[in-house]
C-alpha cells in the first residue's frame, strides 16, 4: 500500500532532551516535506527536500535540523527541544515537487502525524 | 510575502444545511489545492484547480477558481456528519519556490 508512515504517533518528552521523528515513503517521490500544525495558523513548513542529500528551509526551521541521505527517508530532528516545539507534525511527500505551476498530478500525501509535547 | 487567507476560521451547521470556506489572496493565484483533514486524522488531498474560472465538482463538493485567480472557493452541499473535519487551501508559491503556502483552514462541525 502506498503510504507515509511516520513515528512516533505520540510523544512526550522535556525540554532539551534530543529527539528524532522518523518519515518514510514507499511511493519513489523525490520531494518530502515537514510541517507543523498549530490552531488558527494552518499547516507551517519547516524544511523540505527536493532530492538526495538536498533539503532547504521553510517557514518556520528555527530549532529543527533534517537530513535526506535516502529517498524514502526524510527524519526530523530536534536537538534540544522547547515548548514552543509542542505541536502536530506531519510528514508530507510528493511525486517531484512545486516547481512547475502547471503541474496537475503534484499533490502531497501527509503521514498520519506525531503529537509532540515538550514539557 | 505571500499569503493565503481562508475564511471563516470555524463554521457549525445544522445536517443538511450548505457550506461555504474561501480562500482569498492579495496577488494572483498560481494553482489552487484543497485537502481535507478529518478529526484526529491527516490532510488528504481534494482537489487542484488551474485554470482561471474553473469550477469542478465532487458529489455534493463544489470548488471554484476565481476569474482573477485571486480567490477560490468550496461550496457544500445539503452537509452531512461524515463532512466533518478541517478544510484547507493551499497555494503553490510563486517566484521559483519549490513548496505550497497553506491557508489556516476552516473546521466544520455538523449537528445531526
Amino acid at each position: 500500500e502506498a503510504q507515509v508512515t511516520q513515528n512516533p504517533r505520540y510523544l512526550i518528552t522535556v525540554t532539551g532532551k534530543k529527539l528524532t521523528v522518523t518519515c518514510s515513503q514507499n511511493m519513489n517521490h523525490e520531494y518530502m516535506s515537514w510541517y507543523r500544525q498549530d490552531p488558527g495558523l494552518g499547516l507551517r513548513q519547516i524544511y523540505y527536500s527536493m532530492n538526495v542529500e538536498v533539503t532547504d528551509k521553510g517557514d518556520v526551521p528555527e530549532g529543527y535540523k533534517v537530513s535526506r541521505k535516502e529517498k524514502r527517508n526524510f527524519p526530523l530532528i530536534l536537538e534540544s527541544p522547547s515548548p514552543n516545539q509542542t505541536s502536530l507534525y506531519f510528514c508530507a511527500s510528493s511525486p517531484r515537487g512545486f516547481l512547475i505551476a502547471t503541474a496537475t498530478n503534484e499533490k502531497l500525501f501527509f503521514g498520519s502525524g506525531t503529537q509532540l509535547s515538550v514539557l | 510575502g505571500q499569503q493565503v487567507m481562508q475564511i471563516p476560521q470555524y463554521q457549525h451547521v445544522q445536517e443538511g444545511e450548505d457550506f461555504t470556506t474561501y480562500c482569498n489572496s492579495s496577488t494572483t493565484l498560481s494553482n489552487i489545492q484543497w485537502y481535507k483533514q478529518r478529526p484526529g486524522g491527516h490532510p488528504v488531498f481534494l482537489i487542484q484547480l488551474v485554470k482561471s474560472g474553473e469550477v469542478k465538482k465532487q458529489k455534493r463538493l463544489t470548488f471554484q477558481f476565481g476569474e482573477a485567480k485571486k480567490n477560490s472557493s468550496l461550496h457544500i452541499t445539503a452537509t452531512q456528519t461524515t463532512d466533518v473535519g478541517t478544510y484547507f487551501c493551499a497555494d503553490k508559491l510563486s517566484g521559483g519556490y519549490n513548496k505550497l503556502i497553506f491557508g489556516a483552514g476552516t473546521r466544520l462541525a455538523v449537528h445531526p
